[in-house]
């Protein structure tokens, strides 16, 4: 099946700070990446989403100034949080897909914010 | 109101019994639905993938579409403890490329040895 790697598994960081997190595609070249954010209480939330031949598209309440991504290929992607604050922890998930219909997440990328 | 109401939010079976997982919409440009499993520590990995009225059947699970009410539900025959897990109906627009999916607030699913 489809792997999507994320890594670090955990980041913990203070409150101000910026961090950065990476997501690979392995075995296939990814059509879309779609970055999410998942609460402490397990409500998911769109964050971007990038597809072939085009440009990344932010979901309103999030902005490239906040989570600029860097896309060199479909099959890596990296996101970073800047100025981390309490409200910016969760598990930030990572999916690909490879075009046909499902979008296959990693195991994430935990933030907590001191 | 969430797009995507799950229920129950929790539910508790035997194991080997059957665990059944109902998702609604309430926006009728959903018309694609997947089912994911998400184990505690992990990211959430698609079961299943629904897009025709009827039944799909894959091994133990089986799902459920009926778009005229919007209605997806997740049947898990013969329950196994390692299906303990969130389970989490998604909804999207589009198939493809361009799938955005609206997730659900989860089931929590919890079987018993």
């Amino acid at each position: 099946g489809a792997l999507v790697y994320q890594y670090p598994r955990r980041t913990i960081c203070k409150s101000g700070t910026s961090m950065r997190m990476e997501c690979q595609a392995v075995g296939f070249q990814a059509t879309s990446v779609a970055w999410y954010r998942q609460s402490p209480q397990k409500t998911f939330e769109l964050i971007a989403l990038s597809t072939v031949n085009s440009a990344i598209k932010y979901e309103q309440n999030f902005t490239q100034e906040k989570f600029p991504i860097s896309h060199p290929n479909l099959s890596f992607s990296s996101m970073t949080v800047l100025n981390a604050y309490l409200e910016d922890r969760g598990l930030y998930l990572c999916g690909a897909s490879l075009g046909a219909e499902t979008l296959y997440f990693g195991s994430g990328t935990r933030l907590t914010v001191l | 109101q969430q797009k995507v109401q799950q229920s129950p939010e929790s539910l508790s079976v035997p194991e080997g019994g059957m665990a059944s997982l109902n998702c609604t919409s309430s926006d009728r440009n959903f018309q694609y639905f997947w089912w994911y499993r998400q184990h505690s520590g992990e990211g959430p990995k698609a079961l299943m993938s629904i897009f025709s009225d009827g039944d799909k059947k894959e091994g133990r699970f089986t799902a459920h579409l009926n778009k005229a009410s919007l209605h997806v539900s997740l049947h898990i025959r013969d329950s196994q403890p390692s299906d303990s897990a969130l389970y989490f109906c998604a909804a999207s627009e589009q198939a493809g490329s361009f799938n955005k999916l609206t997730f659900g607030a989860g089931t929590r699913l919890a079987v018993c040895p």
